[in-house]
């Protein structure tokens, strides 16, 4: 099926540990974005990408790092987990209309 | 930079009330306008957008019109069904971030029978 999926749907992980958050879309999209929502905050940007292997800052990039070795595939890894990164993640892809297109979300929650 | 700013919810509404949520922004230029919506569980799905000055945009009974002179994009709907009840976003393209969306803070909406 076409779209954006994200696994593992659901993660609680230890303080000190490293999780990666994993997107693929369908759609060959070329700007890729993290989002995590936070009760209280909305939706803050993480990172975005605009092609392979171009990658950029958004709103709260510290503790996160990205990569993007293909275009379908970008990857959100928190190198040490801590609590306050206790979030839901979402990874989303832009139309060449400009809609945004999310996926179904990823429930990290670190102890 | 392009900011939102959503009244505060949460809003509750019985059924075949009429619906206003208010989003005002700011900005540079001329930013795309967009309303998500969120449903339990789910991640966010477009609800409807306008791209210039005195655009409509609507979908699902919902309207709302960018009125640059008062850099509104208010959402509304004349009659709420139980199904409605979600949380809604407003939302405006950051050019300076790959056009990625920079979001209100998210305003509930439920409707109860």
């Amino acid at each position: 099926d076409a779209g954006i999926t994200q696994s593992p749907r659901y993660k609680i992980t230890e303080t000190g540990r490293q999780v990666t958050l994993m997107c693929h879309q369908t759609w060959s999209h070329s700007y890729m974005f993290w989002y995590r929502q936070d009760l209280g905050h909305g939706l803050r940007l993480i990172y975005y990408s605009a092609a392979a292997d171009i990658t950029d800052k958004g709103e709260v990039p510290d503790g996160y790092v990205v990569s993007r070795s293909k275009t379908e595939n970008f990857p959100l890894t928190l190198e040490s987990a801590t609590r306050s990164q206790t979030s839901v993640y979402f990874c989303a892809s832009i139309s060449g209309i400009g809609e945004l297109f999310f996926g179904e979300g990823s429930r990290l929650t670190v102890l | 930079g392009n900011s939102v700013t959503q009244m505060e919810g949460p809003v509750t509404l019985s059924e075949e009330a009429f619906l206003t949520i208010n989003c005002t922004y700011t900005a540079t230029g001329y930013p795309s306008l967009f309303w998500y919506v969120q449903y339990p569980g789910e991640g966010l799905q477009l609800l409807l957008k306008a791209t210039k000055a005195d655009d409509k945009g609507s979908n699902k009974g919902f309207e709302a019109t960018y009125r640059k002179e008062t850099t509104s994009f208010h959402l509304e709907k004349g009659s709420v069904q139980v199904s409605d009840s979600a949380v809604y976003f407003c939302a405006l393209s950051d050019p300076n971030s790959g056009y990625a969306l920079n979001f209100g803070k998210g305003t509930s909406l439920l409707v109860t029978p």
